[in-house]
C-alpha cells in the first residue's frame, strides 16, 4: 500500500490552462503538504494544512490554490498556468506540527507547462 | 530562517569507495536533521535523522551521519558504496513558521556510483 499517493504523475499543459493535483496518504496522519522542486531539484514549501486548516502559506501566487476536504486529502489547484510553474510537486503528510516530526512524501507529480 | 548548505552538488565516486556528502546548517538554539535520498523518478524517502541524543545516527543501509554542533554540520557518511547508492540526497534542518513544522532543504548532491 502506498502511503502518500499521488496523481497524475505526469501532468503536460497549455499555459492559461487550470489543473489539479491531487494527494493522498493513509497514515491516519493529520498534517499534510506541499512541496515545489523547481529545475535545479531545489526543494521549497508550499503550504501546510493541520486537520484541514490552512496553516503555512508561503508566499505562493494566489493561482494555487490547496484543499484539503479531509484529513488524508489535500489538493492542489492552480489557475492559469505559467511556464514557471513547470516543476516536481511534492506531496507530504506527517503526525502533527512539531518540529521532530518525520514528513513522508509521495512520488511526485512532474508538471510540465508549454 | 534556517538555511541548509551542501557543499556539493554532485559527487561521483568509485563502487566499494567511501564517500562523505557535506551539510552545514546556520545555527539555532535546538536543531533537528533529516537526510533524504531521492532515487531516479522517484519520490523522497527519509534515510535518517537527528533529534536528541548520540549524535551519531545510522540508517539501515550502512549509511551514517554526525551531528556536529560546533561546526554546525551533519555529514552523511558511507564507508563503501554500491551503485545502488546512486541517487539524490537531500539534507534538511527543521523550522518552525506560524506554529507548523516545515523543512528547509539544502541544494541537493548527486552521487554518482562508477563501476
Amino acid at each position: 500500500d502506498t502511503a502518500v499517493s499521488q496523481t497524475p504523475k505526469y501532468l503536460v499543459t497549455q499555459m492559461g490552462n487550470d489543473k489539479s493535483i491531487k494527494c493522498e496518504q493513509n497514515l491516519g496522519h493529520d498534517t499534510m503538504y506541499w512541496y515545489k522542486q523547481d529545475s535545479k531539484k531545489f526543494l521549497k514549501i508550499m503550504f501546510s494544512y493541520n486537520n484541514k486548516e490552512l496553516i503555512i502559506n508561503e508566499t505562493v501566487p494566489n493561482r494555487f490554490s490547496p484543499k484539503s476536504p479531509d484529513k488524508a486529502h489535500l489538493n492542489l489547484h492552480i489557475n492559469s498556468l505559467e511556464l514557471g510553474d513547470s516543476a516536481v510537486y511534492f506531496c507530504a503528510s506527517s503526525q502533527g506540527v512539531g518540529p521532530k516530526n518525520i514528513q513522508y512524501f509521495g512520488a511526485g507529480t512532474r508538471l510540465s507547462v508549454l | 530562517a534556517q538555511s541548509v548548505t551542501q557543499l556539493d552538488s554532485q559527487v561521483p565516486v568509485f563502487e566499494e569507495a567511501p564517500v562523505e556528502l557535506r551539510c552545514n546548517y546556520s545555527s539555532s538554539v535546538s536543531v533537528y536533521l533529516f537526510w533524504y535520498v531521492q532515487y531516479p523518478n522517484q519520490g523522497l524517502q527519509l534515510l535518517l535523522k537527528y533529534l536528541s541524543g548520540s549524535t551519531l545516527v545510522e540508517s539501515i543501509n550502512g549509511f551514517e551521519a554526525e551531528f556536529n554542533k560546533s561546526q554546525t554540520s551533519f555529514h552523511l557518511r558511507k564507508p563503501s558504496v554500491h551503485i545502488s547508492d546512486t541517487a539524490e540526497y537531500f539534507c534538511a534542518v527543521s523550522e518552525m513558521i506560524q506554529g507548523a513544522q516545515k523543512l528547509v532543504f539544502g541544494q541537493g548532491t548527486r552521487l554518482t556510483i562508477n563501476p
